[in-house]
């Protein structure tokens, strides 16, 4: 079974400054897919940023970006220019190219929560 | 609908009694999902539905758990006979499943307080 670690618990960042979320798993597949979502206290979880196995270019998405180390089994989150709305609960998750037997069903890390402060 | 729609909001009940919790996907997603937060920890996968058949539900943790999807839609989540542990957040993702890699979309799930 596939697995995802996310060894912060917590995060503090400076507003303005750069902070980065690590991420990694375990899978012995091969054409799989890796996501960051967001919690904040709102509950409701947002897709920040996807990124596909098969690509070796790192996904970014405005000031967020993924450092995908395919090898390491390893898939960083970096925030550029931290925003006070960054502050929220961030998860990493993994997607098996298994779709017919698990849909799109990902598979969540513990979470990171992270603070920014002004 | 607009948004994944998940009721109630906040649910508190006692030990014992069983409860249901609806979550009503976006219209034209095929695929939900339900998961489960405790407090604090990351989300623990229950059943996944593609249209109104389960292929998944490894992640129900006891028989006090089922859910049912009707006509494609809507989904109940019933829990019997509730416990103190079953206290967490349920939330609800819907998909695409047209979409490989396609996004889950998220309602703002139930918080269970079990007394």
């Amino acid at each position: 079974a596939q697995t995802v670690t996310q060894s912060q618990p917590e995060m503090s960042v400076q507003e303005a400054e750069t902070v980065t979320l690590s991420c990694t798993y375990d899978t012995s597949e091969s054409d799989y897919y890796l996501f960051w979502y967001k919690q904040p206290p709102s509950r409701q979880m947002i897709l920040v940023i996807r990124q596909e196995a098969y690509k070796q270019q790192n996904a970014t998405e405005n000031r967020f970006s993924v450092n995908f180390q395919k090898a390491a089994k390893s898939f960083s989150l970096k925030i550029s220019d931290s925003q006070l709305g960054d502050a929220a609960m961030y998860f990493c998750a993994y997607r098996s190219p298994r779709h017919m037997e698990y849909g799109n069903k990902l598979v969540f890390g513990a979470g990171t929560i992270l603070r920014v402060k002004s | 609908g607009a948004g994944v729609s998940q009721s109630p909001s906040n649910k508190v009940t006692e030990k014992g009694k069983d409860v249901e919790l609806r979550c009503d996907p976006i219209s034209g997603h095929t695929a939900l999902y339900w998961y489960r937060q405790s407090l604090g920890q990351g989300l623990e996968f229950l059943i996944y539905f593609q249209g109104n058949s389960a292929p998944d539900k490894s992640g129900l943790p006891s028989d006090r758990f089922s859910a049912e999807r009707t006509g494609g839609s809507v989904s109940t989540l019933t829990i019997q006979r509730t416990q103190q542990e079953d206290s967490a957040v349920y939330l609800c993702a819907s998909s695409s499943s047209q979409v490989a890699a396609g996004e889950l979309f998220f309602g703002e799930g139930s918080r269970l307080t079990v007394l």
